[in-house]
């Protein structure tokens, strides 16, 4: 799993309900990013994260907030699921250094909302 | 809005055929990245491309990278059915402050 868990692995909520998807990462590093993969669209950026505290917005971020409160951990929130919110949920960490910089993905969260 | 397009959307390809995919994008970039994603699975780093780099390789892969036509190809020699995925070109863009833009992504089939 690259070193980055997401929980939970599916879910079903229904329109107005709230969530919290948890990634985790066992290494130290400091970017971590939250994805939506719907089909025909690719990988869009929700929000992202360069160290613990820290928090931006991506390509996508309204109806989602996050927290980095440790650097393990990156949490995304659905404050009031919509069907338009029905997708597929990586979340990845990042290192980047002079001469290299690549993400690691987590395995995915399926979200379908009613 | 997607920094890369993938082109062709989709490749069939008999084992042992090479398979060549090709990514344009719209900026100036530091590096661009190849990634492959399996059916159901997370997307996994194949191989990265500086700016001032024209061509790298690594195992069955080659990608070259031209800046001034703003384009990179990924070939992936002598195929086998295990290749068979999407593959997602993703580019650093100058400025973008550590975030990646992923193009649509191509599915590639290898038919044994």
């Amino acid at each position: 799993n690259a070193g980055v868990t997401q929980t939970p692995k599916f879910r079903v909520l229904k329109t107005g309900q709230s969530m919290t998807l948890l990634c985790a990462q066992d290494m130290n590093h400091e970017y971590m990013y939250w994805y939506r993969q719907d089909p025909g669209m690719g990988l869009r950026l929700i929000h992202y994260s360069v160290g613990e505290g820290t928090t931006a917005k991506g390509e996508v971020p309204d109806g989602y907030n996050v927290s980095r409160l440790k650097k393990q951990n990156f949490l995304l929130g659905l404050e009031s699921a919509a069907p338009s919110q029905t997708s597929v949920y990586f979340c990845a960490r990042g290192i980047i250094g002079s001469s290299y910089y690549e993400q690691y993905f987590g395995p995915g969260t399926r979200l379908t909302v009613t | 809005s997607q920094q890369g397009e993938e082109d062709p959307q989709a490749l069939s390809i008999q084992e042992g055929e090479n398979a060549t995919m090709n990514c344009s994008y719209k900026t100036s970039i530091n590096n661009l990245q190849w990634y492959r994603q399996n059916s159901g699975r997370g997307l996994v780093h194949l191989i990265l491309i500086r700016s001032n780099e024209r061509e790298k390789h690594s195992g069955r892969l080659r990608v070259t990278l031209d800046t001034s036509k703003k384009s990179s190809s990924l070939l992936i020699t002598a195929s086998r059915a295990a290749d068979t995925a999407s593959y997602f070109c993703a580019t650093d863009a100058t400025g973008a402050n550590s975030k990646l833009t992923f193009g649509k992504g191509i599915t590639l089939s290898v038919r044994p």
